[in-house]
């Protein structure tokens, strides 16, 4: 079965530079969370898109921002890059319910190792 | 905002025996409770989930109990085997309007052959 597909799977950069990293959902699933896992952490919730807007925010820096495309892959932006942000990325998406509601259980993908150097 | 607390941080069982992991949450309006698996170099995967609506659910090896009443959820695995040997996070949400999942702080099975 399909599944998340994220990239890079392992990315790094210089500190103040800026990184992208991408995410393409399972198959007809309409809402895509993004997760921030330091190492020997829990994932840390940072914003979810629902059919292309914005639905609920976590604990993302004013530094990042993410979106939604009509194809319903998302992309997390990162600039002014720091040493703290150094961690796993991880993507994971739903489908919602015929009510139109999010309907869990979330899927992840394997994530995008960023380094900051 | 919610708080999910996980216990015990780390754990190790003999193959064979079992294991059991305890969640509590802080909100009451949470009412989706999720488990998941995470290998080294992998994401968490989803192992089993309850509704606030359950007390109990089972999948062969593994079930999930909830007191809703007290707030706390908990992950038992049975006749456990050295590939269950992993991080197991707890979390809760809300699986309608709410789209943020909190999760505890996981814990790290052994399972000794």
């Amino acid at each position: 079965a399909a599944g998340v597909i994220q990239s890079p799977r392992h990315l790094i950069k210089e500190k103040r530079e800026t990184a992208t990293l991408k995410c393409y959902p399972i198959p007809r699933h309409d809402t895509v969370y993004w997760y921030q896992q330091g190492p020997g952490q829990d994932p840390q919730f940072l914003i979810s898109f629902y059919e292309k807007m914005q639905s609920d925010k976590g604990s993302i820096p004013d530094r990042f921002s993410a979106q939604q495309f009509s194809d319903y892959h998302s992309e997390l932006n990162m600039s002014s890059l720091e040493l703290g942000d150094s961690a796993l990325y991880f993507c994971a998406s739903s489908s919602s319910s015929d009510e139109g509601a999010p309907f869990q259980p979330q899927h992840f993908g394997d994530g995008t190792r960023l380094s900051i150097l | 905002g919610e708080n999910v607390e996980q216990h015990p941080s780390t754990l190790s069982v003999q193959e064979g025996d079992s294991a059991v992991i305890k969640c509590t949450y802080s909100d009451s309006a949470s009412n989706y409770f999720p488990w998941y698996k995470q290998e080294l170099g992998k994401g968490p995967q989803l192992i089993i989930d309850i509704r606030s609506n359950v007390g109990e659910k089972k999948d062969q090896r593994i079930a999930v109990t909830l007191n809703k009443t007290a707030k706390h959820f908990s992950l038992h695995i049975t006749e456990t085997q050295p590939e269950d040997s992993a991080v197991y996070f707890c979390a809760a949400s809300l699986d309608t309007g709410g789209f943020k999942t909190i999760f505890g702080a996981g814990t790290r099975l052994f399972v000794k052959a």
